[in-house]
């Protein structure tokens, strides 16, 4: 296992389309969080899932944003009818959460979305 | 809300002076993570703090977390080049094991 994959690593996209962009995290971490990182900015948290379970969604996120995690295993993120602002790199990261102790997060390289 | 600040921003440093940013927290947290982006990657895990008082070292870098796990710090002695890069904490909560993150302080090594 080498760690988190995202693709794609870039999107560009006209306004008022769709992307989806998938995750598979380390096959023995059962916890899967997606980020969006601006240029400068840290992290900001869109959601994340324990095991196939999507237990947090922010409450920034608007309904354009869906995520999925069939089975437990990869996971999508999908943005419906994207808009200018949504254009950031979206990060995946996945962690082992064992007896209430989580072991720190493996980032993967990220999808980078132009919305044009 | 739960916030975590941390300061500074940005630290310009001349290669082999030493670099600190800080994290505080207006709760208690369970524990603090802290992570490395060099520009144009991602963010990697360095290290997690669990215990009150904890000082952990990793070469040149050392980490704290304060006794009432509120605050914590990353000291680096001579820096070098390959430490550019941004630094950010996150605290976990324990209501739901979330991570919060502060906003990182970018090293910028003068030429």
């Amino acid at each position: 296992d080498t760690g988190v994959s995202q693709n794609p690593r870039h999107k560009i996209t006209k306004r008022g389309q769709n992307v989806t962009f998938r995750c598979d995290p380390i096959s023995e971490h059962n916890r899967l969080y997606w980020y969006r990182q601006t240029l400068g900015q840290g992290p900001e948290f869109l959601t994340y899932f324990q095991n196939e379970a999507q237990l947090e969604k922010s409450r920034l996120l608007s309904d354009r944003f869906s995520a999925e995690r069939p089975k437990g295993s990869f996971s999508t993120l999908e943005i419906q009818r994207t808009e200018q602002g949504d254009s950031a790199m979206y990060l995946c990261a996945s962690s082992l959460m064992m007896e209430w102790k989580d072991y720190g997060y493996t980032f993967g390289s990220g999808t980078r979305l132009t919305v044009v | 809300g739960q916030q975590v600040m941390q300061i500074p921003q940005y630290q310009h440093v001349q290669e082999g002076e030493d670099f600190t940013t800080y994290c505080n927290s207006s709760t208690t947290l369970s524990n603090i993570q802290w992570y490395k982006q060099r520009p144009g990657g991602h963010p990697v895990f360095l290290i997690q703090l669990v215990k009150s008082g904890e000082v952990k070292k990793q070469k040149r870098l050392t980490f704290q977390f304060g006794e009432a796990k509120k605050n914590s710090s990353l000291h680096i002695t001579a820096t070098q080049t390959t430490d550019v890069g941004t630094y950010f904490c996150a605290g976990e909560r324990d209501s739901n094991y979330q991570l919060i993150w502060g906003a990182g302080t970018k090293l910028i090594i003068k030429p």
